[in-house]
């Protein structure tokens, strides 16, 4: 079974330019994540989606980032413009969503690392 | 913060010792997850603790949970240095479903 699978893996620009990660989760995962991992720090997230609603998104800074899971499968995440603060790994996850005993496992993808100049 | 704290954040140990990293954290939780990091790649899910469950092991991993303390440890028994990695606690706050990262404890296995 394929894993979550994210493009680009690397991608350097530089500030003020747009750029775009795709993700395609695991099939059958409805609920779908966008976590920002700076160095040496732990992912923070910035978007939750089950299936196409966005139903977390409290920490996805609006002004630049968008995010969108337009039939509920793959899910596409947006910076315009970049910041140079920018620069981090940006990972993509899928799960099977609520268990009852709360968030279930997350699978994660090998991420996509952006550099801003 | 909910998000789970580490520690000690980074370790070197000899092959064949063993690892412990403890974890606490500030709110009531579901479960508790651990997650192992190789370097530039993505996270793998090790081990899931439910609130009500004191201790699971999985293969070489032991996990434990106090809720009175806030507070969750991974052991690695006789480390391999494939086990070199960064491993992370994730709690699911109670009422949240937001599974929060900690900061990470970078473990190095000596060969």
């Amino acid at each position: 079974e394929a894993g979550v699978v994210q493009s680009p893996r690397y991608k350097i620009i530089e500030k003020k330019q747009p750029v775009a990660f795709w993700c395609n989760p695991i099939s059958g995962h409805n609920t779908l994540y966008w976590y920002l991992q700076n160095l040496g720090q732990g992912p923070e997230l910035l978007i939750r989606y089950e299936n196409e609603e966005a139903v977390d998104d409290s920490q996805l800074p609006k002004d630049r980032f968008s995010a969108e899971r337009l039939k509920g499968v793959d899910s596409t995440l947006k910076i315009q413009p970049a910041e140079l603060g920018d620069s981090a790994v940006y990972l993509c996850a899928s799960s099977l969503g609520l268990t009852p005993g709360g968030t279930g496992e997350l699978f994660f993808g090998e991420g996509s690392r952006l550099t801003v100049l | 913060s909910q998000q789970g704290e580490e520690d000690p954040q980074a370790l070197s140990i000899q092959e064949g010792e063993n690892a412990t990293m403890n974890c606490s954290y500030k709110t009531s939780i579901n479960n508790l997850q651990w997650y192992r990091q190789n370097s530039g790649r993505g996270l793998v899910h090790l081990i899931l603790i439910r609130s009500n469950e004191r201790e699971k092991h999985s293969g070489r991993l032991r996990v434990t949970l106090d809720t009175s303390k806030k507070s969750s440890s991974l052991l690695i028994t006789a480390s391999r240095a494939a086990d070199t990695a960064s491993y992370f606690c994730a709690t699911d706050a109670y009422g949240n479903n937001r599974l929060a990262f900690g900061k990470g404890n970078q473990v190095v296995v000596i060969p």
